[in-house]
């Protein structure tokens, strides 16, 4: 398996400010991927991270809002800009490397952002 | 494209009470299963899998039984415990091409166990 880490694990932040989430890794992986989990619900997929490329967004989510970096193949960030009370969530990063098999991912601890 | 859903919460149960979390599914071909767990404050665990028709997935006294037949993984334990307390998300895959490594949950199912 691997250790992943989530700086910070959690957030207070004002309107209109950004937060920039870090995940790392301490093994190289093949892919990273990141989620957000609203108050009370399931995990949506925001993008996928490539190393050394644009992140391939999923629909209802743009670079704009979500930009997101993958300088290497164990490191990533995630940026929440002008951040407002709906950004409140769970942000999390997965991976998937040659420890994990059958499509199954590894997730980080996650950072809980609150936005006031 | 793939999908599953999942029984709706939240589920209360007495200590050494038996659980069951149903979870269905469609997809095409027969990809694998997952159950994943989250504790309170925490990220996202795998708690067990199943990667083939029939197959039993286990851990921690929890089992999932892969059932093509009624497209369904679901999820049981014949004694839980406090410390069990958690949201537990069924997962599926996406579909191949552009979907390639990335997974689809249930709502979730929260779960708490009283002493």
């Amino acid at each position: 398996s691997a250790v992943i880490s989530q700086k910070p694990s959690r957030d207070i932040c004002q309107r209109g400010t950004s937060l920039t989430i870090q995940c790392q890794v301490d093994s190289q992986v093949t892919m990273m991927f990141w989620y957000r989990q609203q108050p009370g619900q399931s995990l949506t997929l925001i993008a996928t991270a490539n190393q050394g490329s644009e992140a391939t967004y999923e629909s209802g989510f743009v670079i704009d809002k979500f930009p997101i970096s993958r300088p290497n193949l164990t490191f990533s960030t995630l940026t929440v800009s002008n951040m407002s009370p709906e950004d409140s969530s769970i942000y999390l990063c997965s991976v998937v490397g040659a420890f994990t098999a059958n499509n199954e991912q590894f997730f980080g601890p996650g950072t809980r952002l609150t936005v006031l | 494209g793939n999908s599953v859903t999942q029984m709706e919460g939240p589920v209360t149960l007495s200590e050494e009470a038996f659980l069951t979390i149903n979870c269905t599914y469609t997809a095409t071909g027969y990809p694998s299963l997952f159950w994943y767990v989250q504790y309170p404050g925490e990220g996202l665990q795998l708690l067990l899998k199943a990667t083939k028709a029939d197959d039993k997935g286990s851990n921690k006294g929890f089992e999932a039984t892969y059932r093509k037949e009624t497209t369904s993984f679901h999820l049981e334990k014949g004694s839980v415990q406090v410390s069990d307390s958690a949201v537990y998300f069924c997962a599926l895959p996406n579909a191949g091409g552009t979907s390639y490594g990335k997974l689809t949950f249930g709502q979730g199912t929260i779960l708490t166990v009283h002493p």
